[in-house]
């Protein structure tokens, strides 16, 4: 079992629906998560960090975490083309070192 | 958030030399780590880059292949050692504060 797994897309959505982005975990211990944006050719970018069970709100961006089932979720609305990148969760181990999912691709049609 | 600067941001090379990449940070910062990303792949940790003491490597990536320095707490440098087509990969310094943020990546190819 991969320690973060993400599905690898694509997922693909209409302009202006909502993409929802889905991550589970193994290491029950984890108390950090976070959501990066990865353009092809960039390096990965912070959009969001989520520390407690529930929901977490940042413009068109909901984080949601559920220690006990060890999921954590990224939620698009309003999805534009521009948001088309791949997106990567990411788990913070005890030790600060930070491991990745796969990374899902989305992609968002005019 | 923490301004990294890492360099350079691509290179060619041939197999069997080696190429050293920097990454210097705007802040002092205690956790430093090299990430490796293949193509079509998502980041590996590479290793921690400890200062005032040996990096902590994670399994599959050694020491005598990937050697890195920490001098101080705003550099780190990663070395691709005696390199092979295999190699060619992005590389990536990255800083921890209460969040992880990255390096611009060094885009290397080994031909």
């Amino acid at each position: 079992q991969k320690e973060v797994e993400q599905n690898s897309g694509p997922l693909s959505v209409p302009e202006g629906a909502i993409a929802s982005l889905n991550c589970t975990y193994s290491d029950r211990v984890s108390q950090s998560f976070f959501w990066y944006r990865q353009y092809s050719g960039k390096s990965p970018e912070l959009i969001m960090s989520i520390y407690s069970n529930g929901d977490k709100e940042d413009g068109r961006f909901t984080a949601q975490l559920n220690k006990a089932s060890q999921y954590v979720s990224l939620l698009i609305r309003d999805s534009q083309p521009s948001d088309s990148a791949t997106y990567l969760c990411a788990v913070k181990r005890a030790t600060d070192k930070l491991i990745f999912g796969t990374g899902t691709r989305l992609q968002v049609f005019p | 958030s923490a301004v990294i600067s890492q360099k350079p941001s691509r290179d060619i090379c041939q197999r069997g030399t080696s190429l050293t990449i920097q990454c210097q940070v705007d802040s002092q910062v205690t956790m430093m780590f090299w990430y490796r990303q293949q193509p079509g792949q998502s980041l590996t940790l590479i290793a921690t880059a400890n200062q005032g003491s040996e990096a902590t490597y994670e399994s599959g990536f050694v020491i005598d292949k990937f050697p890195i320095s920490r001098p101080n707490l705003t550099f780190s440098t990663l070395t691709v050692s005696n390199m092979s087509p295999e190699d060619s990969s992005i590389y990536l310094c990255s800083v921890l504060q209460a969040e992880a943020f990255f390096g611009q990546g060094t885009r290397l190819t080994v031909v």
